[in-house]
């Protein structure tokens, strides 16, 4: 019944493997977020994806790919991770064009070693 | 694009009083200015917002305020309580644009 769910809660990875964090959204909505927050809190838009559009792609290191399968689905996948990685990345999801909040997963936290 | 600035960065007050943080904005094209909650270690929450055509809103404890010619609004919690401890965050937006841009957030302590 969960609106946003992201798995896996927890990722403790090496530095350079490949991950993949999986988003869906059951809302309805139309567009769907990736953030970071960083240990400060500070929370930082990655990527949005409307109908399977990238619009867009703030100043993050093409290691980062977001894959979106459907409107239902947001993905992302990390290549050859680093330690500044580490993080919790939070999916989120919206109506576009609309005065309406977004949202959120529950997060994943990832930690990189 | 959005420069959001909140203040403060930490507020601490006892139990029973309340609550006061300014979320200041630069695009003078925002029309719709929420708030978000984020307690420890769980996601963020949408609690309340407004739109730029309203001056104030009230959903039992908290309400919001703008100022529209100042570029800030404000979120007011009263008659704190230990559940109102959480980090809040602003993220003013020009309604039609894609992607929030968040303020640093405040924490906000509720001392017994």
């Amino acid at each position: 019944d969960t609106a946003v769910s992201q798995t896996p809660k927890y990722l403790v990875t090496q530095m350079g493997n490949d991950k993949s964090i999986k988003c869906e959204q059951n809302l309805g909505h139309d567009t769907m977020y990736w953030y970071k927050q960083d240990s400060k809190k500070f929370l930082k838009i990655m990527f949005s994806y409307n109908n399977k559009e990238l619009i867009i792609n703030e100043t993050v290191p093409n290691r980062f790919s977001p894959k979106s399968p459907d409107k239902a689905h947001l993905n992302l996948h990390i290549n050859s991770l680093e330690l500044g990685d580490s993080a919790v990345y939070f999916c989120a999801s919206s109506m576009a064009g609309l005065y309406r909040g977004y949202t959120f997963g529950s997060g994943t936290r990832l930690t990189v070693v | 694009g959005e420069n959001v600035e909140q203040h403060p960065s930490t507020l601490s007050v006892q139990e029973g009083d309340s609550a006061v943080i300014k979320c200041t904005y630069s695009d003078s094209a925002s029309n719709y200015f929420p708030w978000y909650k984020q307690e420890l270690g769980k996601r963020p929450q949408l609690i309340i917002d407004i739109r730029s055509n309203v001056g104030e809103k009230k959903d039992q404890r908290i309400a919001v305020t703008l100022n529209k010619t100042a570029k800030h609004f404000s979120l007011h919690i009263t008659e704190t309580q230990p559940e109102d401890s959480a980090v809040y965050f602003c993220a003013p937006r020009e309604g039609g644009a894609d992607g929030l841009t968040f303020g640093k957030g405040t924490h906000l302590i509720i001392q017994p």
